[in-house]
């Protein structure tokens, strides 16, 4: 079974643009999470969808955005990028959610963002 | 709320000797804690898992942890150390029973292994 799928691995930005993230998680998983990693900050959860809603979010500016689609697949957009927003971000994905769910999170390779 | 701390953001140890790295945690409800690696340039790899079954969890590349709840500690530990597990470990808690799947990881321990 192929695992999480994360495109593009590397993009680089520049201050004041967007960027779309993707990913495609292991079939048969519905729920996706997204963290952000960086050296200061370490990791941190940006937000998790199941059934193409979004069931919470992290402690980031509305600049952070995503979205599931029928298919499980999930994108992020970051809008008006900052420098500190250069940063390795990891897809998770797993089988379902909610109260009593014991599934493990998966991870992909992350997307490698670099905001010049 | 819930919380991880890892102690000691670098390990280095020889080649062949233990391996000990330290978690503990903070959860006001039984937890669900894991340990995940990271290589260089890599995404994270799960290791193990403790889901309120054995307190002894074994994982892959012979890691295995033990969940001590009077301590509040779930270290990870591996008999002889090999040159390819040096890579980043982070330990991680999961609310049971919370409406989420969110991971909370610690700082991580950076494990260097010596010839």
């Amino acid at each position: 079974k192929a695992g999480v799928t994360q495109t593009p691995r590397y993009l680089i930005k520049t201050r004041g643009q967007q960027v779309t993230l993707s990913c495609s998680p292991i079939s048969g998983h519905r729920s996706v999470s997204w963290y952000q990693q960086t050296p200061g900050q370490g990791l941190q959860f940006l937000f998790e969808y199941f059934s193409e809603t979004q069931r919470n979010k992290g402690n980031f500016p509305g600049r952070f955005s995503g979205r599931q689609f029928s298919n499980s697949r999930s994108e992020m957009n970051v809008s008006t990028l900052e420098l500190g927003d250069s940063a390795l971000y990891l897809c998770a994905s797993s089988l379902g959610w909610g109260q009593g769910a014991t599934d493990t999170q998966y991870f992909g390779p992350g997307t490698r963002l670099t905001v010049l | 709320a819930q919380s991880v701390t890892q102690l000691g953001s670098h390990v280095s140890v020889s080649e062949g000797a233990l391996v000990l790295l330290r978690c503990n945690y903070s959860s006001s409800v039984p937890p669900y804690l894991f340990w995940y690696v990271q290589y260089p340039n890599q995404g994270l790899q799960l290791l193990l898992k403790y889901t309120s079954a054995a307190t002894l969890v074994k994982g892959i590349n012979g890691f295995e942890a033990e969940f001590k709840k009077s301590e509040t500690s779930f270290h990870l530990t591996k008999p002889s150390a090999h040159m390819r597990d040096a890579a980043e470990y982070f330990c991680a808690v999961r609310t049971y029973g919370g409406a989420t799947n969110k991971l909370i990881f610690g700082t991580g321990t950076l494990l260097a292994v010596q010839p």
